[in-house]
């Protein structure tokens, strides 16, 4: 099993449209998760921590089972500037050391 | 804010030349610096993480005298890719890891520079 591995893409939806991601980890110590967002050629930047059960901010919805080793991204009414690759991040110890899922593409279309 | 910046935001060099990449963080202290790379259409893999006034460790598969960390000061963590070649063209990143107040649960927050693109002819 990989270490963390995420639903293949590319998600290509319609404006409005509910779309959720999914990953898996295989670490079940890891105590926190992060989902990052990246734009073409750029670098990541962190959308979401999860580090209970949940995490809300808008739009955006993430979910953690734990028993399932699994992390959800919930995107509500997607936007066109929604597009882009949302990476799923596990740390891999105290350290700091991060883990990232292959990344899901995300094209939302008028 | 955490920023980070790294420099240059792109390389275009010979093979067989070194290229330095240095990776800061502007506002914040970092004990921490993680380097990664980027192949097209794929994630970041973890090359080494760099510690102030240690040396760098690096993860499996990744040769430490090719890809030559420095972290001379909490702010500054350099990457050298020595000899490069035209396998070694991609797109590098560091990041920063803050290290959070006291009782906050983000652990592990680490904030990324906007990148290195080098492509070696």
């Amino acid at each position: 099993r990989k270490e963390v591995e995420q639903d293949p893409g590319p998600f290509n939806v319609p404006e409005g449209a509910t779309v959720a991601f999914n990953c898996t980890y295989s670490n079940s110590a890891s105590q926190s998760f992060f989902w990052y967002r990246q734009d073409c050629r750029k670098e990541p930047k962190l959308l979401m921590s999860v580090y209970s059960s949940g995490n809300e901010d808008g739009r955006f919805t993430a979910q953690l089972n734990r028993a399932s080793q699994y992390i959800s991204l919930l995107i509500r009414d997607s936007k066109l500037s929604d597009s882009a690759t949302y990476l799923c991040v596990v740390p891999y110890n105290q350290g700091g050391k991060l883990i990232f899922g292959q990344g899901t593409e995300l094209s939302v279309k008028p | 804010g955490a920023v980070v910046s790294q420099h240059p935001s792109w390389v275009i060099c010979k093979s067989g030349t070194s290229v330095k990449i240095e990776c800061r963080s502007l506002d914040f202290q970092a004990t921490t610096m993680f380097w990664y790379r980027q192949f097209p259409k794929q994630s970041l893999m973890l090359m080494a993480t760099s510690n102030e006034g240690s040396k760098a460790t690096y993860e499996q598969g990744v040769e430490k005298d090719k890809f030559l960390i420095n972290h001379a000061s909490l702010t500054l963590s350099t990457l050298t890719v020595t000899s490069a070649h035209p396998e070694d063209s991609s797109f590098y990143i560091c990041s920063a890891q803050k290290l959070p107040a006291s009782g906050s649960p983000l652990n592990n927050e680490q904030f990324f520079g906007p990148g290195t693109r080098l492509t070696v002819l």
